[in-house]
């Protein structure tokens, strides 16, 4: 079985503030790892994956296999990444194309 | 607007009733994908189609629950005798090849009254 865990529903910072956007996972295979936004009355849209290992948008994200972890970070928070912020798991596998996703995390950047 | 289109955006129906929802997938992408959102949670997936072979059915899926993708372009989704419980939004997303991203539509409101 797959699971994703977003602890905090909510997460507020100020604008130039260091965030982080915690995510776990349990899986027993090697899984893919994504971190998908929602802004105000968009749709979801893929941030970054982990295999990428790049920066979007200022964002980070490194896989933590030992803590099965796989959190979103930013140094200065800007006001424009208030959002719904999703972690989401691939599982391995060629035929393996489903995602599961967190319960999510309200992003608000207050100014 | 070349992206994942979804009809209709709301529906309100009475429970007892039947619905169907409709996805538009970007051209050419040969996998679609249905999650359903409810308030507060994550999507959870529902269904898969490689073309218009459905691979995956979640357990979420139950009997009401039927999907087709008749052409191997668009899909729908029906769900009979409708409940409250099915009051949620219905998202539908498609990407091509094997390639790891997913692409949203907007979604399709569902309420049960």
């Amino acid at each position: 079985a797959q699971r994703v865990t977003q602890p905090e529903k909510l997460l507020s910072v100020f604008k130039g503030a260091p965030v982080e956007l915690k995510c776990n996972y349990s899986y027993s295979g090697s899984p893919e790892l994504f971190w998908y936004v929602q802004y105000s009355r968009q749709r979801l849209q893929l941030l970054l994956r982990h295999i990428s290992r790049e920066s979007i948008k200022g964002f980070t994200a490194d896989l933590n296999k030992g803590e099965t972890s796989f959190h979103l970070k930013k140094p200065f928070a800007q006001e424009e990444d208030s959002a719904m912020y999703y972690c989401a798991l691939r599982g391995s596998g060629g035929s393996n194309y489903k995602l599961t996703f967190g319960k999510g995390t309200l992003l608000t950047v207050n100014p | 607007d070349t992206g994942v289109s979804q009809d209709p955006r709301h529906k309100i129906t009475k429970r007892g009733q039947n619905v169907t929802f409709r996805c538009d997938p970007i051209s050419e992408h040969n996998r679609l994908y249905w999650y359903r959102q409810t308030l507060g949670q994550g999507p959870e997936f529902l269904t898969y189609f490689q073309n218009e072979a459905q691979l995956e059915k979640s357990r979420l899926l139950s009997d009401r629950f039927s999907a087709e993708r008749p052409k191997g372009s668009f899909s729908t989704l029906e769900i009979q005798r409708t409940e409250q419980g099915d009051s949620a939004m219905y998202l539908c997303a498609s990407s091509f090849g094997t390639s790891y991203e997913q692409y949203f539509g907007p979604g399709t409101r569902l309420t049960v009254t």
